[in-house]
């Protein structure tokens, strides 16, 4: 079965330090990796998506996440959190078959003034 | 521009009850997508439509469920006989084209509550 893991429901960060939010899926193939934000009352934005090629990509408001393969992993990153950060954050996987996109849990991420 | 729009905002229905749920995608996306997310999950697949047709209704948890897009453009997801346990977030997207690798734009949803 296709699923999409978010292992912290909460992460916690004071303004300035780095922060990550943990994303590992299990889909058959190569699979389309993304990344969603959802704010209060708002709609999921796109943050950034790994297609092929680099390994880390770039993506809006300074988020970046590296793929790695071997651990069938998605982690975002930031190298310095802002408190506007704080937001829930989705990771999604879209199988390269197939129409659908697995979305995991969500991760609440706070950042600490 | 524009983004995508969902109407009504929140409704509130009784179990038994009919329910349409409607969705205005950004102009000229032809990608359509229903998702239904429950407090404290992620969204989940209900269908995709390209263009006027359901190209993957896969995730319509039962009959109950049924969704159309009659000219290409507006969807509606439509609930018959609702139950208390539909009650969700079900949440609306677009994207520009049938390619799998393109971000999907989200409406602001509709909370539905069966009472």
């Amino acid at each position: 079965a296709q699923s999409v893991a978010q292992p912290e429901d909460q992460v916690n960060v004071a303004e300035g330090n780095p922060l990550t939010v943990k994303c590992t899926y299990s889909v058959s193939g190569n699979p389309y990796l993304f990344w969603y934000v959802q704010y209060p009352n708002r709609g999921l934005q796109f943050l950034l998506k790994y297609i092929t090629g680099d390994n880390l990509v770039k993506g809006s408001y300074g988020f970046e996440a590296e793929f790695n393969k071997s651990q069938t992993s998605f982690h975002l990153k930031k190298p310095s959190a802002l408190v506007s950060d704080s937001a829930l954050y989705f990771c999604a996987v879209r199988p390269n078959t197939g129409n659908q996109f697995y979305f995991g849990t969500g991760t609440s991420l706070t950042v600490i003034p | 521009g524009a983004g995508v729009s969902q109407t009504p905002s929140n409704k509130v229905t009784e179990k038994g009850k009919y329910v349409e749920l409607r969705c205005d995608p950004i102009s000229g996306h032809t990608a359509l997508y229903w998702y239904r997310q429950s407090l404290g999950q992620g969204p989940e697949f209900l269908i995709y439509f390209q263009g006027t047709g359901a190209a993957d209704d896969s995730g319509l948890p039962n009959d109950r469920f049924f969704a159309v897009r009659p000219e290409g453009s507006v969807s509606t997801l439509k609930i018959q006989r609702t139950e208390r346990g539909d009650s969700a977030v079900y949440l609306c997207a677009s994207s520009p084209n049938e390619g799998s690798y393109n971000e999907q734009f989200f409406g602001p949803g509709t909370r539905l509550t069966v009472l």
